[in-house]
């Protein structure tokens, strides 16, 4: 079945501590993408990447990190220095063109403990 | 001001009932609109995409735009319970660089 999947669904994070989330496709898209979502903010773009070795920062990329060393991954690394972690994390990918549709992963809660 | 604003809701109608859900927006450069649903704890699947004013129909969902008011919204009719989700609006630029998503309308529909 082709897909996004994220991991992992649940993620506790000691303050001070940096964690990566995991994101992988089979769909063969360039473009992916790094959301976190908040109640009542909808999806704010962190970080995207539309080819290998590239990325670019979003709306809110500060205390976030990417790599794309692979087309198939888009890890996220949420540094101590992020004020304010705990959210859902959403990863997407698309063939590279916003106007086109855009796969969701299920997602990363992430909760600072 | 936000470019792209959406009542979040709660919205509860009973089941058969048409919902109208709505999105207003500030920049006249958003070309493309589409609907998002998400179901709790998932990621928001695509629901309906349009470019130009006018009504677009997939079944009981009905995407209307309206470019000279800077308004868009999403109509369900016969809801049913599985309807129940939060629906978020997403808007394009012209120069399609990015999307731009509302922060979205939880909608339940009571048995």
């Amino acid at each position: 079945d082709g897909g996004i999947t994220q991991s992992p669904k649940y993620l506790f994070r000691k303050e001070g501590q940096n964690v990566t989330l995991s994101c992988e496709q089979n769909l063969n898209h360039d473009a992916m993408y790094w959301y976190r979502q908040d109640p009542g903010q909808g999806l704010r773009l962190i970080y995207y990447s539309q080819i290998v070795n590239d990325f670019q920062k979003g709306d809110i990329a500060e205390g976030y990190s990417v790599s794309r060393e692979k087309k198939e991954s888009f890890p996220l690394t949420v540094t101590s220095a992020q004020k304010n972690p705990t959210a859902f994390y959403l990863c997407a990918s698309n063939i590279g063109d916003p106007r086109a549709e855009a796969f969701f992963g299920q997602g990363t809660r992430l909760t600072v403990v | 001001q936000k470019e792209v604003e959406q009542d979040p809701g709660p919205l509860s109608v009973p089941e058969g009932a048409i919902v109208s859900l709505n999105c207003t927006y500030s920049n006249s450069a958003f070309q493309y609109f589409m609907w998002y649903r998400q179901y709790s704890r998932k990621g928001p699947e695509l629901l309906m995409y349009t470019y130009s004013s006018g009504n677009k129909e997939d079944g009981r969902f009905t995407a209307q735009v309206d470019k000279s008011s800077k308004y868009i919204s999403l109509f369900i009719r016969d809801s049913q319970p599985s309807d129940s989700a939060t629906y978020l609006c997403a808007m394009v630029y012209s120069s399609a660089s990015k999307i731009i998503f509302g922060s979205g309308t939880r909608l339940s529909i009571r048995p």
